[in-house]
């Protein structure tokens, strides 16, 4: 089974409007860490959420977590042309250390 | 800011010839990580390695991997004899903390890894 799927596996929005993506996982999370990937480049964090929290806010960035739906969103709002990238969940699990688990990743492009 | 730092950006090389990759962590952090992500796949993790030891590794890291901390400030990924199927971005990541304390894993730039 995956942990950690995105959907939709891509969204292309117009520059200004709110984008959202979403990761649902399968076991029981320490932490959900959102990254962000340019196209062949290095992964960028983005925002890390624990399992204790809720949402938590960055700048344009709104990340939530349900942990009794085991999912998570990320919302960008008024979306840019150079947020166009990709865009991964990844989680820490309780039963497996301090690896990260990356989902598919959800690519994003913003339209100009 | 400080930032993880990788090199070579980009090495190729023959199948069965053994490789080294380069990282140096960011200077206070304990934690270190080796993932990889295969061209058109998700990123996977290698090995942890935290005081001098791995940690943890995955069912990637066979016989033929090993990484080490050969001074202060460099953490490497030898493969001993490439195949075709290590063709991947290597991605070094280090954490100040651990896992009891759900600690950000920040990346390096990867090293893309040709294997003819």
């Amino acid at each position: 089974s995956q942990q950690g799927e995105e959907d939709p596996q891509a969204l292309s929005i117009q520059e200004g409007e709110n984008a959202t993506m979403n990761c649902s996982y399968k076991t029981s999370i320490n932490n959900l860490q959102w990254y962000r990937q340019n196209s062949g480049r290095g992964l960028v964090h983005l925002i890390l959420i624990r399992s204790n929290e809720r949402e938590k806010h960055s700048g344009r960035l709104r990340v939530t977590l349900d942990t009794s739906k085991k999912s998570s969103s990320l919302l960008i709002t008024a979306s840019r042309a150079a947020d166009t990238a990709s865009y991964f969940c990844a989680t820490s699990q309780e039963t497996s250390g301090s690896r990260l688990t990356f989902g598919e990743g959800t690519q994003l492009t913003v339209n100009p | 800011e400080p930032e993880v730092t990788q090199t070579p950006s980009h090495q190729v090389t023959q199948m069965g010839q053994e490789v080294i990759l380069r990282c140096v962590p960011i200077s206070n952090h304990l934690y270190f990580y080796w993932y990889r992500q295969i061209l058109g796949q998700k990123v996977e993790f290698l090995v942890s390695f935290y005081n001098n030891e791995i940690s943890e590794k995955s069912e990637i890291f066979d016989d033929q991997f090993s990484v080490e901390r050969p001074d202060g400030s460099n953490f490497t990924l030898k493969i001993r004899s490439t195949k075709l199927e290590d063709s991947a971005m290597y991605f070094c990541a280090s954490s100040e903390l651990g896992r009891a304390y759900g600690d950000t894993q920040y990346f390096g730039p990867g090293t893309r890894l040709t294997v003819l």
